[in-house]
């Protein structure tokens, strides 16, 4: 356990709906990443967040997802109007920010589009 | 995007024995990590090396990296069931933002 949470682990959803995932980083860490991983593929970067503020999105990030970091604490991925290529396992990461390559993961949500 | 390959992409080998797997990178870097991944679940940070740095060890894994050849490889040694996972190799710029490899995934037979 790396101290970095995910809620919830499993999402089974329809195409067409939304969905929402919730990160809870370490407290003190005041980076926060989103990443996505398909199978049998290394993770990709999909946005971080410093403190509240989110300083880069990937272009992997489409209008259909969101992120927000409301406090510069938890922080929630968004995804509306799913696609079956949106089926990944999606995880989240954090870090102090003067070690910011030092990221600790939570164990991820793996979204499945039926 | 893939920072790069790694090599092998699928590596199986008795308990005891040694596990040596590579990754290669585009782009400069400012360090470059090793982090494990059991089946279905999230990351382990193994191991972080410098790019002034050509070598480091811990515990039973040693890295090393060659800059002028853009690769690196993570050694296992005496390697043990609970070895079984996958492992990918990761480089990080000043942002934080990590960029993966493929990954090689390690069975370790009893």
């Amino acid at each position: 356990d790396t101290g970095v949470s995910q809620d919830p682990r499993h999402k089974i959803t329809k195409r067409g709906q939304n969905v929402t995932f919730r990160c809870d980083p370490i407290s003190e860490h005041n980076r926060l990443y989103w990443y996505r991983q398909t199978l049998g593929q290394g993770p990709e970067f999909l946005t971080y967040f410093q403190n509240e503020a989110q300083l880069e999105k990937s272009r992997l990030l489409s209008d259909r997802f969101s992120a927000e970091r409301p406090k510069g604490s938890f922080s929630t991925l968004e995804i509306q109007r799913t696609e079956q290529g949106d089926s990944a396992m999606y995880l989240c990461a954090s870090s102090l920010g003067g070690r910011a390559y030092e990221q600790y993961f939570g164990p991820g949500t793996r979204l499945t589009v039926t | 995007s893939q920072q790069g390959e790694e090599d092998p992409q699928a590596l199986s080998i008795q308990e005891g024995e040694n596990a040596t797997m590579n990754c290669s990178y585009k782009t400069s870097i400012n360090n470059l990590q090793w982090y494990r991944q059991n089946s279905g679940r999230g990351l382990v940070h193994l191991i972080l090396i410098r790019s002034n740095e050509r070598e480091k060890h811990s515990g039973r894994l040693r890295v090393t990296l060659d800059t002028s050849k853009k690769s690196s490889s993570l050694l296992i040694t005496a390697s043990r069931a609970a070895d079984t996972a996958s492992y990918f190799c990761a480089t990080g710029g000043n942002t934080g933002k990590l960029i993966f490899g493929q990954g090689t995934t390690l069975q370790v037979k009893p």
